[in-house]
């Protein structure tokens, strides 16, 4: 079956650490997004990526790094920098044009002790 | 700015009874809007959208209306059902996003048995 796997479901890191959220996609969709859920703040994009080799700085960037070296692939780096990384994280992919919207991973529950 | 907005964070319904979920947005260049539903630690799942075309869209229960001049939509359920209990996000698309969503902030539906 096609769809996006996000791993792990559930990611504790220690204060200064970096992490590395996994996201994979079988759907041969060219775009890709990561959003962060905080309550209260609905989806807020962090980095998306229209094609291979290539990404955008969302609207929350700092403190995140990511990379787009295949398709299937959009994995998301949370750095040391980032503040406030406690949250839920959400992967996306899409196919280009407004129709399709986008499919949705199961996301990763990030939080910091 | 945000340029989607869901003011009503939660809303409680009775079972069997209509659900309206509403939405406001600010750029006129949106021109498809999206429904998305999501339960408490998974990924949304798309539920209906409308085009700016059209003023209503239905699906079974779901009902979308869309009201370009005061830049407002609206989901309808009808009848609620406990299983519609989700946060409910809205989201468009169009003009200078690239194809990107802009998702709203999200309402909590709880429907009551």
């Amino acid at each position: 079956d096609g769809g996006i796997t996000q791993s792990p479901k559930y990611l504790f890191r220690k204060e200064g650490q970096n992490v590395t959220l996994s996201c994979e996609q079988n759907l041969n969709h060219d775009a890709m997004y990561w959003y962060r859920q905080d309550p209260g703040q609905g989806l807020r994009l962090i980095y998306y990526s229209q094609i291979v080799n290539d990404f955008q700085k969302g609207d929350i960037a700092e403190g995140y790094s990511v990379s787009r070296e295949k398709k299937e692939s959009f994995p998301l780096t949370v750095t040391s920098a980032q503040k406030n990384p406690t949250a839920f994280y959400l992967c996306a992919s899409s196919m280009p044009g407004y129709d399709y919207g986008y499919t949705f991973g199961s996301g990763t529950r990030l939080t910091v002790v | 700015d945000q340029q989607v907005k869901q003011n009503s964070p939660s809303l409680s319904v009775q079972e069997g009874r209509i659900s309206i979920l509403n939405c406001d947005y600010t750029n006129s260049m949106f021109d498809y809007f999206l429904w998305y539903k999501k339960y408490p630690a998974e990924g949304p799942t798309f539920l209906i959208s409308i085009s700016s075309i059209k003023d209503k869209n239905e699906d079974g229960r779901f009902t979308v209306f869309l009201n370009k001049s005061a830049k407002h939509l609206s989901l309808h359920i009808v009848p609620s059902q406990p299983g519609d209990s989700a946060v409910y996000f809205c989201a468009a698309s169009g003009g200078n996003q690239g194809g990107k969503l802009i998702f709203g902030q999200g309402t909590e539906l709880s429907v009551k048995p």
